[in-house]
């Protein structure tokens, strides 16, 4: 079972409109958690990174939030645009493996016009 | 400041033919971090050096391998290509170990 979980699992979204993608994890202890954006045919590009602290970070029009006790994470887009479009991979840090990265599965997010 | 670059871009081989992919982190950036992606899998660890020593690995078979260079580049090399190794390998750098990660562009590799 993977250790970390996204949903949905892809996304259709009116231009301008917000949206939320989910992260839930069972990954303990974790160091930090991080949200990245790929692109189509690139590497992925970090949008946050929160320590198991902090609840809330942003970048943009990017908003992430940590919930450490119920291990789940959210990252909510705010008026969306076209290049929004890209998977959003949710990454927990494990602290017990040396700090090693488990990813998500990842969230397909499509905005059209 | 330079990105992480990856090279080759693309890359069609044959099963049964090995393959050396390499990467450059950015200047500064001591660790590197490999990954396989796939459609169906997600990306998926593959190893991780720092000053040019493993410092994790992930459960991939042992015709993956990777190194380190004393100025931080790195090269990971498959053995025996088989159809399932046809992935986007992507290579990460960061300043140490659990630091923040930043990608470079990857390697299309199709095995035929």
């Amino acid at each position: 079972k993977n250790q970390v979980e996204q949903s949905p699992q892809s996304l259709i979204i009116l231009e301008g409109k917000n949206c939320t993608l989910q992260c839930n994890y069972t990954v303990s202890p974790f160091s930090n958690l991080r949200w990245y954006k790929q692109d189509t045919g690139r590497g992925p590009v970090s949008l946050t990174i929160m320590t198991f602290s902090e609840n809330t970070k942003s970048n943009g029009r990017y908003t992430a939030t940590l919930d450490a006790d119920t291990k789940q994470s959210s990252l909510h887009i705010t008026a969306s645009q076209l290049s929004d479009s890209a998977s959003y991979i949710c990454v927990v840090s494990a602290m017990e493996y040396g700090n090693k990265l488990v990813f998500g599965a990842g969230t397909i997010l499509r905005v059209k016009s | 400041k330079a990105g992480v670059t990856q090279t080759p871009r693309y890359l069609i081989k044959t099963r049964g033919q090995q393959v050396t992919l390499s990467c450059s982190p950015i200047s500064g950036h001591r660790s590197v971090s490999w990954y396989q992606q796939t459609p169906g899998q997600g990306l998926q660890f593959l190893f991780e050096y720092f000053s040019e020593t493993q410092r994790n690995k992930g459960n991939f078979p042992g015709r993956f391998s990777g190194r380190q260079f004393s100025n931080s580049r790195s090269e990971m090399n498959v053995s025996t290509l088989e159809l399932g190794d046809s992935a986007l390998y992507l290579c990460a750098s960061s300043r140490w170990v659990a630091d923040e990660q930043f990608f470079g562009p990857g390697t299309r590799l199709t095995v035929l």
